[in-house]
């Protein structure tokens, strides 16, 4: 069985600060791993995905996440927040069974809150 | 593209009634998902379907629930009898398999209550 844990329920950052939402991983064979961001009363939109390649992974809004295997993290990182940040983020992981896609397993979320 | 359809939006229910939510996935995603939202189990993957076939359904919760894929262009989740706990947020996701590039992509969800 695969799981994601997001050890923070919440972080606080200062606006124009760097930040980091953490996120490891269990999975059996090689894991695609997702964030994905939702804001208030809205569906769930896509950041950023590693699925195989360089470790470090640029998605939109200037996010990107890196992939450590030896420590199963894929933490979200962004050097300088912006107040239209704060939202809830979840990190997902999936296996690729070669029979089509898998459902994400998703970690239980962290509320990103950046202050002005 | 419109992106993932969900109907309706909001549901009002009391419990004991048939609840039929439906989802319209982007056109050419041959694959489907339905996850359930709540505060305190977070996002739970109820079932999946590729290519119009239950794949999946391990995550729904009792025999209450069912869902089909008639089409590729169309999915319904119902439950029944409903129950108070039942009571989340619903949603559809949509996705391109056969490709290494299988990000979901997620309707607006429908908030389900019921009484």
């Amino acid at each position: 069985a695969q799981s994601v844990a997001q050890p923070e329920d919440q972080v606080n950052v200062a606006e124009g600060n760097p930040l980091t939402v953490k996120c490891t991983y269990s999975v059996s064979g090689n894991p695609y791993l997702f964030w994905y961001v939702q804001y208030p009363n809205r569906g769930l939109q896509f950041l950023l995905k590693y699925i195989t390649g360089d470790n470090l992974v640029k998605g939109s809004y200037g996010f990107e996440a890196e992939f450590n295997k030896s420590q199963t993290s894929f933490h979200l990182k962004k050097p300088s927040a912006l107040v239209s940040d704060s939202a809830l983020y979840f990190c997902a992981v999936s296996a690729y069974s070669g029979g089509g896609a898998d459902g994400l397993t998703f970690g239980k979320g962290t509320h990103l809150i950046i202050q002005p | 593209d419109a992106g993932v359809i969900q109907s309706p939006r909001h549901e009002v229910t009391e419990m004991g009634q048939e609840v039929t939510l439906r989802c319209k996935p982007i056109s050419g995603h041959n694959s489907l998902f339905w996850y359930r939202q709540t505060m305190m189990r977070g996002l739970e993957l109820l079932i999946y379907f590729n290519n119009n076939v239950p794949i999946d359904d391990s995550g729904m919760p009792e025999d209450r629930f069912s869902a089909k894929m008639p089409n590729a262009s169309f999915s319904t989740l119902k439950i029944q009898p409903s129950e108070p706990r039942d009571s989340a947020v619903y949603f559809c996701a949509s996705s391109h398999t056969g490709t290494a590039n299988n990000e979901q992509f997620f309707g607006p969800g429908t908030r389900l209550t019921v009484l």
